[in-house]
């Protein structure tokens, strides 16, 4: 059973980097047919999809924060991270790693997911 | 604003059938059947119910359905249960190349 735990700060100040990893166990993140994603919920609001990074490290970003996102890769620890940069309150939100299938767009398998606040 | 409306909330008596509507565009729910639907329980992380439409996962009960029709998806839930009561929400890929999803829908079993 493959689970996902996300980790990192809870807190964050305006105008700095928000740093996630997301540790994959009970399976490999080299796995050919997954893709590796971030999704957020802001308090009191719907998903939104941040993007994704395959095996490789190749990755696709959502275009609405492309300018500000950053998602990688290490094998050899399992792990897929997220960096957001220049945060605002309006970033407040729980964030989710995931893991996606190659072949149609869904996540099989989520984290708990980890609040993140973005106060001075 | 979420790109796909859902209502925002639902209910149903134990053992009826309720319906979650996904509305979108041409652009994402009516050019792709690529639908997904989501079930979260507070405090959980997000379980797949329903994928590509009308597809279940394994492990996921018969009760639950998806469908589409035009620019709106559906899940129906038989048979209403108690732990049915969550908050569900959509997805669908779209034509810009992102995975949208709708803003939510808390299901309330009376």
């Amino acid at each position: 059973q493959v689970q996902l735990q996300e980790s990192g700060p809870g807190l964050v100040k305006p105008s700095q980097t928000l740093s996630l990893t997301c540790t994959v166990s009970g399976g490999s993140i080299s796995s050919g047919d997954s893709y590796w994603s971030w999704i957020r919920q802001p308090p009191g609001k719907g998903l939104e999809w941040f993007g994704y990074v395959y095996y490789s490290g190749s990755t696709y970003y959502n275009p609405s924060l492309k300018s500000r996102i950053t998602i990688s890769v290490d094998t050899s620890k399992n792990q897929f991270s997220l960096k957001l940069s220049s945060v605002t309150a309006a970033d407040t939100a729980v964030y989710y790693c995931a893991r996606g299938i190659v072949d149609t767009p869904r996540f099989d398998y989520w984290g708990q997911g980890t609040l993140v606040a973005v106060s001075s | 604003q979420s790109a796909l409306t859902q209502p925002a909330s639902v209910s149903g008596s134990p053992g009826q059938s309720i319906t979650i509507s996904c509305t979108g565009t041409s652009s994402d729910v009516g050019g792709y059947n690529y639908v997904s639907w989501y079930q979260k329980h507070p405090g959980k992380a997000p379980k797949l119910m329903i994928y590509d439409v009308s597809y279940r996962p394994s492990g996921v009960s018969n009760r639950f359905s998806g469908s589409k029709s035009g620019n709106t998806a559906s899940l129906t839930i038989s048979g209403l249960q108690t732990e049915d009561e969550a908050d569900y929400y959509c997805s669908s890929y779209s034509s810009s190349s992102t995975l949208d999803f709708g803003g939510g829908t808390k299901l309330t079993v009376l």
